[in-house]
């Protein structure tokens, strides 16, 4: 996989937006950029993935850039609960044994 | 929430005893991973299945081994535990073979000290 750089860390406060970059200048074609976080002593958790177009749901936004060089999360309203290591991986490909390559990631802090 | 869970959730064990962590699921997800997380490394995949009876290895497989009997459990085994395989391990499962859109689901994990 194509490797991904963060911020080490991030502070916002509550109820306001949260953007987290992630550059991937080396990105192909093919390679899709996905988000996952991971809560204090939980697994990781799926946030959103995209290719091209800026997605949504229901709990982030995804802006991609036109080059695809970049990316950026986008959390609409931070809470308490946001507060994780968010991690930006590029996926590529149909092996299914494929690694995920969890970079450091950044850590997001909440403050009320 | 996708529908996994881990056991035990906390182990100490000693140094040479043999060690089997068991990750169960509701999903009926074919594919099922086992990776370790440790500071400095992120996520490592240890072994992986593609379907009951199918296994094969990842990046860090050696003293490890698995079996899938079932569709639901996915067993990891240390046969002899060592210090160096103190860390805290994942299951994660997955329902397409599509690595580039795939969506992997986590379990809460087990932390496993080799004393």
């Amino acid at each position: 996989d194509a490797k991904t750089t963060q911020p080490n860390s991030m502070e916002s406060n509550e109820e306001e937006p949260v953007h987290l970059p992630c550059n991937h200048s080396t990105i192909s074609g093919t390679d899709y950029i996905h988000w996952y976080r991971q809560l204090p002593s939980q697994g990781p958790e799926y946030v959103i993935h995209g290719l091209t177009s800026n997605v949504n749901n229901r709990m982030a936004s995804l802006a991609i850039a036109e080059d695809r060089k970049s990316s950026t999360l986008i959390l609409h309203r931070a809470t308490l609960r946001d507060a994780a290591v968010y991690y930006c991986i590029l996926r590529a490909g149909y092996n299914y044994g494929q690694n995920f390559v969890f970079g450091p990631g950044t850590r997001l802090s909440v403050l009320p | 929430d996708a529908g996994i869970t881990q056991s035990p959730r906390h182990k100490v064990t000693e140094t040479g005893t043999p060690v089997t962590l068991r990750c169960h699921q509701t999903e009926n997800h074919r594919y099922m991973y086992w990776y370790r997380q440790d500071p400095g490394h992120g996520l490592r995949l240890i072994h992986y299945s593609y379907g009951v009876k199918d296994t094969d290895k990842g990046e860090v497989s050696d003293g490890y081994s698995v079996s899938r009997s079932k569709t639901e459990d996915f067993l990891l085994t240390l046969e002899s535990a060592t210090s160096s395989q103190t860390s805290v391990y994942f299951c994660a499962i997955s329902g397409t073979s599509v690595a580039s859109t795939d969506t992997q689901y986590f379990g809460p994990g087990t932390r496993l000290t080799v004393l």
